[in-house]
């Protein structure tokens, strides 16, 4: 069975500071890895999807990578803005998606 | 233009009815799921549709039941609720079942049962 960890739970940034979040998983035979956005009260955003022969994915202040060997991926985000508040969710594709509980992101202006 | 919508996007019900929830894409998707999201923010799939086909059903109590007519709507049917049932439900659709375009996420429908 897969597990998916995201660590920290929660962060709190000034407006301006470049930041990581982490996740990790337990079976490294995955199809793919995407990193989601969800808002309070919304549904998800898919922000960058990484197939498993893949290392790395850029979108704009984004860029996640992914370390299949060692069942880690990462999401930068750089330059962080209050607009980035939410929560950021991992989910790891093993024939279906499985969740990280997510990080809880807060920039302060 | 929606890629994956659902109806309705708020529910409540008193416990011990049967209510619906319907999810439609439009991306010509052949895989269909139901993730529920509890209370806690975890997100834990309930059911995969292939071309209309079952393939996974996730030790869901048999109370819930999806049905897809198509393969481009998968809906789900929830008989007698229990409180413990509240929770936001999500529609998600990938281009197969290895989902090796990622997956695609409806809104959410937001059940409360009192």
């Amino acid at each position: 069975k897969q597990e998916v960890t995201q660590i920290p739970a929660a962060l709190s940034v000034p407006e301006g500071e470049n930041l990581v979040l982490n996740c990790s998983f337990t079976d490294s035979a995955i199809y793919n890895l995407q990193w989601f956005r969800q808002d309070p009260g919304k549904g998800l955003t898919s922000l960058l999807l990484i197939q498993s022969s893949q290392r790395e994915q850029t979108s704009g202040r984004l860029n996640a990578s992914l370390d299949k060997s060692s069942g880690r991926s990462t999401l930068y985000i750089a330059a962080s803005q209050p607009g980035d508040s939410a929560t950021y969710l991992c989910a790891v594709n093993f024939n279906k998606f499985y969740f990280g509980s997510g990080t809880k992101l807060n920039v302060k202006p | 233009d929606t890629a994956v919508s659902q109806t309705p996007k708020y529910l409540v019900t008193q416990m011990g009815n049967d209510k619906s929830i319907k999810c439609e894409q439009n991306l010509g998707h052949d895989t269909m799921y139901w993730y529920k999201q509890d209370s806690k923010k975890f997100l834990k799939i309930m059911f995969s549709y292939n071309n209309k086909e079952l393939i996974i059903n996730e030790t869901v109590p048999n109370r819930f039941s999806p049905k897809s007519p198509d393969k481009a709507h998968l809906n789900l049917h929830i008989n007698s609720l229990e409180l413990g049932d509240s929770a936001v439900y999500f529609c998600a659709s990938s281009q197969d079942v290895m989902a090796s375009g990622g997956g695609f996420f409806g809104p959410g429908t937001r059940l409360t049962v009192l």
